[in-house]
């Protein structure tokens, strides 16, 4: 079955700083990325995905990156906000939502 | 208001205990599925349904069970609860499987004694 990896599992960066978190899989037949985002004592919310037959995808602050063939993908948020503490979980899955695995989360902290 | 429910939110139980957690979406979604979330574990998949009557198991479905009788509900069945069942519990839908967002409900915390 899939395995899903990330890192790093903290993250601590000055407001107006970028954060980067990776994660690598091991399915080649996920062709499905979406990242969460889970505020204390939330539920997690989608704030974006991406899919095989694309290499990134961007949203504002926040931007998506696929290596299919490395098995990685990235998240990034740039001009980082105190509101963009949270833990974040990837997760890899095909279209059918079997094998639908997330990591194991990374907790960001913007310090003010 | 679109919406995914979970009820109850809060549950204390003892060993051995039948319990159900109900889970109902408004948004006449096909794709539903039940994930536990524990401390650095993420959140694992217990059981998904692709609709009505079809259900499969994901990660971790050992000692629960779960029914898709209708589209907007898919209920939550441990017939007999455990200490490490104690965990957050999420359910989720979709309109497709991965086609879209995957709505996710308000969690349901579940302590068995």
């Amino acid at each position: 079955g899939e395995n899903v990896e990330q890192h790093p599992s903290t993250l601590s960066v000055q407001e107006g700083d970028s954060a980067v978190i990776k994660c690598t899989y091991s399915d080649s037949a996920s062709n499905y990325f979406p990242w969460y985002k889970q505020e204390l004592g939330k539920r997690p919310q989608l704030i974006i995905d991406i899919r095989s037959n694309v290499g990134e995808k961007k949203d504002q602050r926040i931007a998506v990156t696929l290596n299919k063939t490395a098995k990685h993908f990235s998240l990034h948020i740039t001009e980082t906000q105190p509101e963009d503490s949270a833990v974040y979980f990837c997760a890899a899955g095909d279209n059918y939502g079997q094998n639908f695995v997330f990591g194991p989360g990374t907790r960001l902290s913007v310090l003010p | 208001e679109a919406q995914v429910t979970q009820n109850p939110r809060y549950l204390i139980t003892v060993t051995g205990k039948k319990l159900t957690v109900t889970c109902s979406q408004n948004m006449n979604h096909e794709y539903m599925s039940w994930y536990r979330q524990d401390p650095g574990l993420g959140l694992r998949q217990i059981y998904y349904s692709m609709n009505v009557e079809v259900t499969d198991k994901g990660d971790v479905p050992e000692g629960y069970k779960v029914s898709r009788k209708e589209k907007r509900n898919f209920p939550l069945i441990l017939e007999s609860p455990s200490p490490n069942q104690t965990s957050l519990y999420f359910c989720a839908s979709s309109q497709k499987p991965l086609a879209g967002t995957q709505f996710f409900g308000p969690g349901t915390r579940l302590t068995v004694l």
